[in-house]
């Protein structure tokens, strides 16, 4: 199986914020990379699939790059709505696999 | 818009077997390439990946959980199951059902998801 980590697992910010992420693949799986948003007590929302395209309707303060093995998602300026927990999963292989998670909270 | 919602019992006891409904609404259920699929979330946890069903009937297991796992599907009535045979405390979780979509640069993404519904694991 491919395991997925990210870093940091938490992180504190304030309103207007750029916060950045990364997720590591322990193999290589070239852009099939995914980024959901989940907030507490909902489904989890893709915000980007193939580690670069914004999901429609996604706010374009969201962008994430990467290929390979290593990936990025960042938040250019952090807006209120944006607190949560963000995971990353890859799709290249199955079976599918996610990220443990990096949750935004207030500082 | 696509609509998804789980259906199901809140509560299964030990050693029983775990069933749920998934159904789809406001899109096709057949057509292309989607896969439906199952995912869930122990309490303040991450996300497992528990298999994905192809309208005809195609499936795909994650490996831990293969041995009592079984996903069908009844394209009649847009909807898809899941059961999960001898559970124990360990599944107990928000099950959640999902489409599977293929992206336009290969590679797929679960792009719409149910609300989830809490299955707990007691005796």
């Amino acid at each position: 199986d491919i395991q997925m980590t990210q870093s940091p697992s938490s992180l504190s910010a304030s309103v207007g914020d750029r916060v950045t992420f990364t997720c590591r693949a322990s193999e290589t799986i070239s852009i099939y990379l995914n980024w959901y948003q989940q907030k507490p007590g909902k489904a989890p929302k893709l915000l980007i699939y193939a580690a670069s395209t914004l999901q429609s309707g996604v706010p374009s303060r969201f962008s994430g790059s990467g290929s390979g093995t290593d990936f990025t998602l960042t938040i250019s300026s952090l807006q209120p709505e944006d607190f949560a927990t963000y995971y990353c999963q890859q799709s290249y292989s199955s079976p599918r696999t996610f990220g443990p998670g990096t949750k935004v909270d207030v500082k | 818009q696509l609509q998804l919602q789980e259906s199901g019992p809140g509560l299964v006891k030990t050693s029983e077997t775990l069933s749920l409904i998934c159904s789809v609404s406001g899109g096709s259920f057949t057509g292309g390439s989607d896969y439906w699929g199952w995912i869930r979330q122990a309490p303040g946890k991450g996300l497992e990946w528990i298999g994905n069903i192809f309208y005809n009937g195609m499936t795909y297991y994650n490996p831990s959980l293969q041995s009592r796992v079984t996903l069908s599907i009844d394209a009649s009535k847009s909807q898809f199951s899941l059961t999960l045979s001898s559970v124990t405390a360990a599944d107990t979780a928000i099950y959640f059902c999902a489409r599977d979509s293929s992206t336009a640069y290969g590679g797929r993404s679960f792009d719409f998801w149910g609300q989830g519904t809490l299955v707990t694991v007691s005796s």
